[in-house]
């Protein structure tokens, strides 16, 4: 069973930083690029990161680009996200994904003072 | 950016009647790979995505055999062929042949 389960998020003030991880099991990781997706409250999906198998590759979209890096470690399944430069409008939830295996079940991540 | 059109964006649907949505895309998905990254998600209240479809038809595992994924191209359809109450939710077309972009959302509710 394809299992995605995300953890790190939290309440952060403006300005400050958070580190996301995503651990991955059920289908061979190595193989698969990973994407970051995120959900304001009340709206749609909304691309963030992705990243290729050997991380040789990572995207962004521009809204973070610059305060935002994806990241992963084949050896321990897993996909990071290292938010920095926090602001209000990054306020969702924040899913890993990857596009033919699933989704996670996601984790909060709120920017306030 | 490829934009991804859904329509409708509201659909309210009878119990045990069809139910369709359509996913237009502003250019092909046809990947250099041959392959179509064209998906769809289905996300109940208060619940995150849940894959339903991926690669234009191919089911994921444990979505019942009513949801079905067709078309080629530009353009795409999600089918329920009998609703149900569980399927009540927002389904979102998902492409990533050329970065990663989402439709706006369709509400099915019931009547």
């Amino acid at each position: 069973e394809v299992q995605l389960v995300e953890s790190g998020g939290g309440l952060v003030q403006p300005g400050g930083s958070l580190r996301l991880s995503c651990a991955a099991s059920g289908f061979t990781f190595s193989r698969c690029w990973m994407i970051w997706v995120r959900q304001a409250p009340g709206k749609g999906l909304e691309w963030v990161a992705n990243i290729n198998q050997d991380g040789s590759e990572k995207y962004y979209v521009d809204s973070v680009k610059g305060r935002f890096t994806i990241s992963r470690d084949n050896a321990k399944n897993s996909l990071y996200l290292q938010m920095n430069s926090l602001r209000a409008e990054d306020t969702a939830v924040y899913y890993c994904a990857e596009i033919n295996e699933g989704w996670g079940q996601g984790t909060l991540v709120t920017v306030s003072s | 950016d490829i934009v991804m059109t859904q329509t409708p964006l509201s659909s309210p649907v009878t119990l045990g009647q069809p139910a369709s949505i359509s996913c237009r895309s502003s250019q092909s998905l046809v990947h250099s790979d041959g392959n179509t990254y064209l998906s769809w998600l289905q996300q109940r209240p208060g619940q995150p995505p849940r894959l339903l479809i991926y690669k234009i038809s191919n089911r994921f595992s444990g979505v019942p055999d009513r949801f079905s994924g067709s078309g080629a191209g530009t353009d795409f359809t999600l089918k329920i062929s009998r609703v149900e109450a569980e399927d009540v939710g927002v389904y979102y077309c998902m492409q990533a042949t050329q970065s990663v972009t989402f439709g706006q959302g369709t509400k099915v509710e019931i009547k």
